[in-house]
């Protein structure tokens, strides 16, 4: 069945440094990608999301790039912040008919001080 | 603001008791959703509904169920809890085409 692995589970970075992770999803026919960061004891929100038609969108300092030969997309988050630190989901999902989202099992982002 | 709402936000339960989760939206999406979350496991499917005539099974439906009972509403009912499905439920929606999913706040379930 469709799955989206998430790599690496925890992330460790010194504020100011850029934070990267990785999702691999296996449904060759998605081609929506989101984004989403869960603060602690919080619901998640979608921070950013790409399109298959797009291979790199970038809002301020996110950016997700977007590899649909390897089926491969990547949050980058640069110039980190301690308003970084959350769990980041990443989510693949067909755009049309009986299409769900699936989560990869994410990413916990620490920005150290 | 438009908003998707969870009943109750926690709730302690026994082993075999009956117990139902609510959800309700303001979006006007068809599409509704439920997940569980679990540390270092993510946000897994158990059920999700395409509108108001369709429910489909995700990918840890068993020892659940769901009713859809109007577009704004999507129930999540644990027929007889036990201990590991404590954990975090959430609710969410989305409109067609492959666009943001909106979240409740969760609902943090413990059986005991």
């Amino acid at each position: 069945g469709e799955n989206v692995e998430q790599h690496p589970s925890t992330l460790s970075v010194q504020e100011g440094d850029s934070a990267v992770i990785k999702c691999t999803y296996s449904d060759s026919a998605s081609n929506y990608f989101p984004w989403y960061k869960q603060e602690l004891g919080k619901r998640p929100q979608l921070i950013i999301d790409i399109r298959s038609n797009v291979g790199e969108k970038k809002d301020q300092r996110i950016a997700v790039t977007l590899n649909k030969t390897a089926k491969h997309f990547s949050l980058h988050i640069t110039e980190t912040q301690p308003e970084d630190s959350a769990v980041y989901f990443c989510a693949a999902s067909r755009g049309s008919g009986t299409y769900k989202y699936i989560f990869g099992t994410g990413t916990r982002l620490k920005v150290l001080a | 603001d438009a908003d998707v709402t969870q009943t109750p936000r926690n709730r302690i339960t026994k082993t075999g008791k009956r117990i139902m989760l609510e959800c309700s939206q303001t979006k006007g999406h068809d599409r509704m959703y439920w997940y569980r979350q679990d540390p270092g496991l993510g946000l897994r499917l158990i059920y999700y509904s395409f509108d108001v005539k369709d429910i489909n099974k995700g990918e840890i439906s068993d020892g659940y169920s769901v009713s859809r009972q109007a577009q704004a509403k999507f129930s999540l009912s644990l027929e007889s809890a036990i201990p590991n499905q404590t954990a975090l439920y959430f609710c969410a929606t989305s409109g067609a085409g492959g666009t943001e999913a909106f979240f409740g706040q969760g609902t943090r379930l413990t059986v005991v």
